[in-house]
């Protein structure tokens, strides 16, 4: 089965701070996504990857910027923490070959 | 700009009743459409996809149909059980097989 795990299910900072999510896969996918959840609003994209060091703005980049330096691992960060960024992160990973995105658990970030 | 609709936000229904859901689209040709189901407090599972020249495709229990004319995909629940209470989302995708657009969601709640 295919697993991709985030850091943290849950996770609270201040605004103002510097944040990492951190998503691994383990099944050697070359796409990976983060996507942020609210409620109302659906699953938005942030950013994603197509191969290490490679990535691509999606829909709503502003505030976040992401690192893929080996094949396994997508890290979001948030450079300063602000309130409109408490949301549900989620990360997934793609094989090239296929469409279908697995998802991590999510991440619950709440900045205050 | 792209739009994708579910028409419902929510849906209940009895067990043992065929539930259906509908996604709609707009200012938009995906190559491929897909449902996920998702869990409170869970990242979404992928369940079918279906590609634009195709009508129909069906796994166990469930069914979907696409319609690129009507810019529709209906999702069919039969013999409905209290285990498929969900929220189920809508995906389009390209043929560069990129990013996905999510629509918000259609959460079934399935009463015995």
């Amino acid at each position: 089965d295919v697993k991709v795990t985030q850091s943290s299910r849950y996770l609270v900072k201040r605004t103002g701070e510097k944040v990492f999510l951190e998503c691994v896969q383990d099944m050697d996918h070359e796409n990976m996504f983060w996507y942020r959840q609210d409620p109302g609003l659906g699953l938005r994209l942030i950013y994603f990857s197509y191969d290490v060091k490679m990535k691509e703005k999606g829909d709503i980049p502003e505030g976040y910027s992401v690192s893929r330096e080996k094949k396994e691992r997508f890290s979001l960060i948030l450079e300063s923490a602000s309130t409109n960024q408490t949301s549900m992160y989620l990360c997934a990973s793609r094989p090239g070959q296929s469409y279908e995105q697995y998802f991590g658990p999510g991440t619950r970030l709440t900045v205050t | 700009s792209q739009k994708i609709e579910q028409n419902s936000e929510a849906l209940n229904i009895q067990e043992g009743k065929t539930a259906t859901l509908t996604c709609n689209y707009t200012n938009y040709s995906p190559a491929y459409l897909q449902w996920y189901r998702q869990d409170p407090g869970r990242g979404p599972v992928f369940l079918l996809l279906i590609r634009e020249n195709e009508k129909e495709k069906r796994k166990e229990r469930l069914k979907v149909t696409f319609d690129t004319t009507l810019k529709q995909s209906l999702f069919h629940i039969t013999a409905s059980q209290p285990a498929d209470s969900a929220t189920y989302l809508c995906a389009l995708g390209d043929q560069a097989g990129t990013a996905l657009i999510f629509g918000k969601g259609t959460t079934l709640s399935v009463s015995s």
